[in-house]
């Protein structure tokens, strides 16, 4: 099965500062990424997501890197702030048979110290 | 208003005693699935469903059991609940049509098994 290894556990970084987190993945079948924030006490929920066939994606202050050849795939966060605070997860969908099945990373605690 | 919901959300029981936790989408979404969240450890997915009376095992099946009687509901149920089963436990859904469908996650079930 699928195999997503996320980088680094912990992250703090300071107000205004940028934060990287990086996800390796094992199926090359794997076509669909989303990254998810989780703040404390709260549900995961979806920030952004990209596509196979896409290299990069926007929104806003946040933007998403695949590297299909490398099976790798990045989260940036430009400009943090305080409430970017939040444990985020990556994870990894297949195709076919492993499109049901959506597999998390260890997940990346960012702190943002004012 | 669109969301999934759990019950309860918080449950201390002991070893032995059976429980269920309900999980209930009004979403209409075709897929539902159940993840347990330990530090450390990421989400790791326990059970999912395709559809009304279709389910299959997911990375962590042992100990837990799911139904899938009604789209709507996917109860998760642990028959002899032990202390390794303490965790807080998610639900979650997507509509079954396309592997990029966005997941949506319940607010979680806070479990302690003593």
């Amino acid at each position: 099965g699928e195999n997503v290894e996320q980088h680094p556990s912990t992250l703090s970084v300071q107000e205004g500062d940028s934060a990287v987190i990086k996800c390796t993945y094992s199926d090359s079948a794997s076509n669909y990424f989303p990254w998810y924030k989780q703040e404390l006490g709260k549900r995961p929920q979806l920030i952004i997501d990209i596509r196979s066939n896409v290299g990069e994606k926007k929104d806003q202050r946040i933007a998403v890197t695949l590297n299909k050849t490398a099976k790798h795939f990045s989260l940036h966060i430009t400009e943090t702030q305080p409430e970017d605070s939040a444990v985020y997860f990556c994870a990894a969908r297949g195709s076919g048979a492993g499109s049901y099945q959506l597999t998390f990373g260890k997940g990346t605690k960012l702190s943002v110290i004012p | 208003e669109a969301q999934v919901t759990q019950n309860p959300r918080y449950l201390i029981t002991v070893t032995g005693k059976k429980l269920t936790v309900t999980c209930s989408q009004n979403m209409n979404h075709e897929y539902m699935s159940w993840y347990r969240q330990d530090p450390g450890l990421g989400l790791r997915q326990i059970y999912y469903s395709m559809n009304v009376e279709v389910t299959d095992k997911g990375d962590v099946p042992e100990g837990y059991k799911v139904s899938r009687k009604e789209k709507r509901n996917f109860p998760l149920i642990l028959e002899s609940p032990s202390p390794n089963q303490t965790s807080l436990y998610f639900c979650a859904s997507r509509p079954g049509t396309s592997a990029y469908n966005e997941q949506f996650f319940g607010p979680g079930t806070r479990l302690t098994v003593l």
